[in-house]
């Protein structure tokens, strides 16, 4: 069974913090995404990987970096964390683009809170 | 500026009646569209992909359609049930093969 796994499902972290959101699948997916969520907004996609050590920005990602050093993780980086990043993050992965069934697959999310 | 509408409202319904969700976009030309089913504190869930030359798509309970002149997708739960109680996103594909969501509309069902 596909697999997408993050590895917290709550952080409390103060303003100007360094935080890394972790992200794992099992699936052998070349493209891994993180998206925010927040009420009323859907899901913005902030960094898109389509190899190891490629990277693509999304819609919002001011204050955002991310790293792919192996294909199965997928990092996102809040390099000094502010109140307005206080959201819930999603990381999916696909099968490459050439295919016209590019259905995500979803981790269950990691909820942060920046106080 | 493109724009991606579900039902703003929340929808309630009892149970086995049918529930009809509408995504409505603008300023999009998807090749094709899908639907998502969200649980509190989860992620998104794949359900459903329609292309856009297919009117309309079922599986089990669950019928879309897709209809791009009026850039409108209706996504169908018949004969409800409690347990089909959560949010449904749409997606639509861009031209660089990246998804736009919705912001979902939520589904209660009751008993």
């Amino acid at each position: 069974d596909v697999k997408v796994t993050q590895s917290s499902r709550y952080l409390v972290k103060r303003t100007g913090e360094k935080v890394f959101l972790e992200c794992v699948q099992d699936m052998d997916h070349e493209n891994m995404f993180w998206y925010r969520q927040d009420p009323g907004l859907g899901l913005r996609l902030i960094y898109f990987s389509y190899d190891v050590k490629m990277k693509e920005k999304g819609d919002i990602p001011e204050g955002y970096s991310v790293s792919r050093e192996k294909k199965e993780r997928f990092s996102l980086i809040l390099e000094s964390a502010s109140t307005n990043q206080t959201s819930m993050y999603l990381c999916a992965s696909s099968v490459a683009p050439t295919t016209t069934n590019e259905k995500l697959f979803f981790g269950s999310g990691t909820q942060l809170s920046v106080l | 500026s493109q724009k991606i509408e579900q039902n703003s409202e929340a929808l309630n319904i009892q149970e086995g009646k049918t529930a009809t969700l509408t995504c409505n976009y603008t300023n999009y030309s998807p090749a094709y569209l899908q639907w998502y089913r969200q649980d509190p504190g989860r992620g998104p869930v794949f359900l459903l992909l329609i292309r856009e030359n297919e009117k309309e798509k079922r599986k089990e309970r669950l019928k879309v359609t897709f209809d791009t002149t009026l850039k409108q997708s209706l996504f169908h739960i018949t004969a409800s049930q409690p347990a089909d109680s959560a949010t449904y996103l749409c997606a639509l594909v861009r031209d660089d093969y990246k998804l736009s969501f919705g912001a979902g509309t939520t589904v209660t069902v009751r008993a």
